[in-house]
């Protein structure tokens, strides 16, 4: 079975250009994750949706980012216009309700020129 | 509302063993073990939840105290393979909910 499926793997972009990053959550996993990491805060919690619905976007830094979920296998989390500072790894992940175990793509590389 | 990990980071010999340990300031449902070597993504380890468990993954257990809201990672024989970043995540409240991460701790094993 695939895994989490992430676009791009790199993204190289200069400051206020919009950013999409894409996501495709295993089949039958009903918890879908978009985290950051970079070196100073490590991995961040932005949002989190089940079964398609936004739970919890408090992680989400600024208005300047959203994410949407039109259905069960594909996610994206936009940001719009980009800053420097949003450079880091964007990871989005999976899971089944109630294992507990979180699937991760590999990541999307996002550098904010 | 991050937990903490201590230590930072850890150098160890092949065979040697280490502990990583994850505290919070809040009450836990359960704590959640990651490792994630350098470029990757972060994998799973295991899972404990409130009760006092401890668990075992080949030759790395862990135990879960939630009266100290703390959990410890034991990593025995080490391998090389093991190097790594181990990340803890905390769950705290019933049923289904956020997971937050600690910083990390960045492991290195060497022959």
């Amino acid at each position: 079975d695939a895994g989490v499926i992430q676009s791009p793997r790199h993204e190289v972009t200069e400051m206020g250009q919009e950013v999409t990053l894409r996501c495709k959550p295993i089949s039958g996993h009903d918890y879908l994750f978009w985290y950051r990491q970079t070196m100073m805060r490590g991995l961040e919690l932005l949002i989190y949706f089940n079964n398609n619905v936004p739970i919890d976007d408090s992680g989400m830094p600024e208005d300047r980012f959203s994410a949407k979920m039109p259905n069960a296998s594909f996610s994206t989390l936009k940001i719009q216009p980009s800053e420097p500072r949003d450079s880091a790894v964007y990871f989005c992940a999976s899971d089944r309700t109630n294992t507990g175990e979180l699937f991760f793509g590999e990541g999307s590389r996002l550098t904010v020129l | 509302q991050q937990p903490v990990q201590s230590p930072q980071a850890v150098i160890l010999r092949e065979g040697e063993d280490a502990v990583i340990n994850c505290s919070s300031s809040k009450a836990l449902y359960s704590v959640h073990w990651y490792r994630q070597k350098h470029g990757e993504a972060p994998v799973f380890l295991m899972i404990l939840l409130k009760g006092g468990e401890q668990k075992g993954h080949d030759k790395i257990s862990a135990s879960f105290n939630e009266k100290k809201q703390q959990s410890s990672l034991y990593l025995t024989a080490s391998q090389l393979s093991y190097s790594g970043t181990y990340f803890c995540g905390t769950e705290s409240s019933g049923g289904y909910n956020k997971l937050i991460f600690g910083a990390g701790t960045r492991l290195a094993v060497h022959p």
